[in-house]
Parts: structure tokens; sequence; C-alpha cells
């Protein structure tokens, strides 16, 4: 099915360890960004990417990490886990940045950093 | 980039009932996008109406735009329980999307 593919749905991280979260689209979109959701806050933009080896801070980036190297994958790294990032992660993609076109979201990972 | 703040917080009505949800935002944009989020969920894009453009219908939705305002509504006719979400707008100029806090629609039967 198209669409964006994020794994993995569920994880539990102890303070301090690593892990990246995974997204995957495959309708060869440009733009594709990392969303997180916290209650009461809305979504708040982590890191997005125009395109392979292009990727820009957003409103939230520290403590994550990101690359781009092919169009479809978009990996979030997290470098060392702590309790405030307990969320949910969103990754959304686009064919532009611009919004000219409605973003097309994953089914989200839920993470809990205890 | 745009922000988009939706008023009320929360609604809620019966089955058959029409819902309405507004959206106002500060800056001049390009576009403005309505999303539903189902709970725990990814958001879902539902419509975008332009810049020039006053409404947009699409099946029971109807989404208005006055940009002299700088706010929009989207109304939902005979409402389902299906429809119970929270909806999210975006308003956009030349960037990323940002996303509010939502409206939390609950239909009950």
């Amino acid at each position: 099915n198209a669409g964006v593919t994020q794994t993995p749905k569920f994880q539990v991280l102890k303070t301090g360890q690593s892990m990246t979260l995974q997204c995957a689209q495959d309708m060869n979109h440009e733009y594709m960004s990392w969303y997180r959701q916290d209650p009461g806050m809305g979504l708040r933009l982590i890191h997005y990417s125009v395109g392979a080896g292009i990727t820009d801070q957003g409103e939230v980036p520290n403590g994550y990490n990101v690359s781009r190297s092919t169009t479809e994958d978009f990996p979030l790294r997290l470098l060392s886990a702590a309790p405030s990032q307990t969320s949910v992660y969103f990754c959304a993609s686009s064919p532009t940045l611009t919004g000219n076109y409605g973003y097309t979201f994953g089914s989200g990972t839920r993470l809990t950093v205890v | 980039s745009q922000q988009g703040e939706e008023d009320p917080q929360a609604l809620s009505i019966q089955e058959g009932e029409n819902a309405t949800m507004n959206c106002s935002y500060k800056t001049s944009i390009n576009n403005l996008q309505w999303y539903r989020q189902n709970s725990g969920r990814g958001l879902v894009h539902l419509i975008l109406i332009r810049s020039n453009e006053r409404e947009k219908h699409s099946g029971r939705l109807r989404v208005t735009l006055d940009t002299s305002k700088k706010s929009s509504s989207l109304l939902i006719t005979a409402s389902r329980a299906a429809d119970t979400a929270s909806y999210f707008c975006a308003p956009s100029g030349y960037s990323t999307l940002t996303f509010g806090k939502g409206t939390m629609l609950l239909v009950s039967p």
C-alpha cells in the first residue's frame, strides 16, 4: 500500500539509551518531516528534509538527529533518550515543502522513556 | 511558518447535527489545509483551500476562507459517530506546516 510507514509502533527505552525511529515512503515525495505530539501541545516540528542530502531543524530539534541518504527514507535518531522525549512521533511526507499539497502522515511511534 | 488556532477546543454534538469548527491565523497565506486525527492515529488530509478561493466542498465537508479576517471554518454536515476525532487547520505560506492544538469533536449516537 502506498503511503508512509513508521516502525516500530511502540517502544520503551531506558534513560540514556539511543534508538532510531524509521520512516519510509513510496510516493517519491521530496519533502519529509518528523513531528512529536504531546498532550495539550499539538504537533511540533522536529526536523525536516526537502530532498536527499538536505535536512533542516524545526521547532524542537534538540536531542534528535536526522539524515536523508535516499528519497524514500528519513530516520530519526534519539542520541541519549530522556523522559522528556516520551511522546508520540509522526513522520509526514509531501511532494513539496511549500504546503501546496496535503501531507501524508504515518501511523506514529509511541515512545516511552523510563 | 504560520500556525492556526482552532476554536472551540472541544465540541460535543448528536449524530445528524452539523459541526462547525473555526481557525484563525496571523500572517498572509498561500493556502489553508484541514486535517483529521482519529484517536491514536496519524493525521489525515481532508481538504485544501487556496487563498483566492472563498469556499470549497468535499462530500459532507464545507470549508470557507476569509483572508481579510484571517479565518477559516470547517463545517461537517449530518455528523456521524465515525466523525469523532480531532480536527486541525494548517495555514500555509511557503514553508513547513505547523499545527495547533486542534478541535476535539465528539459525535454521540
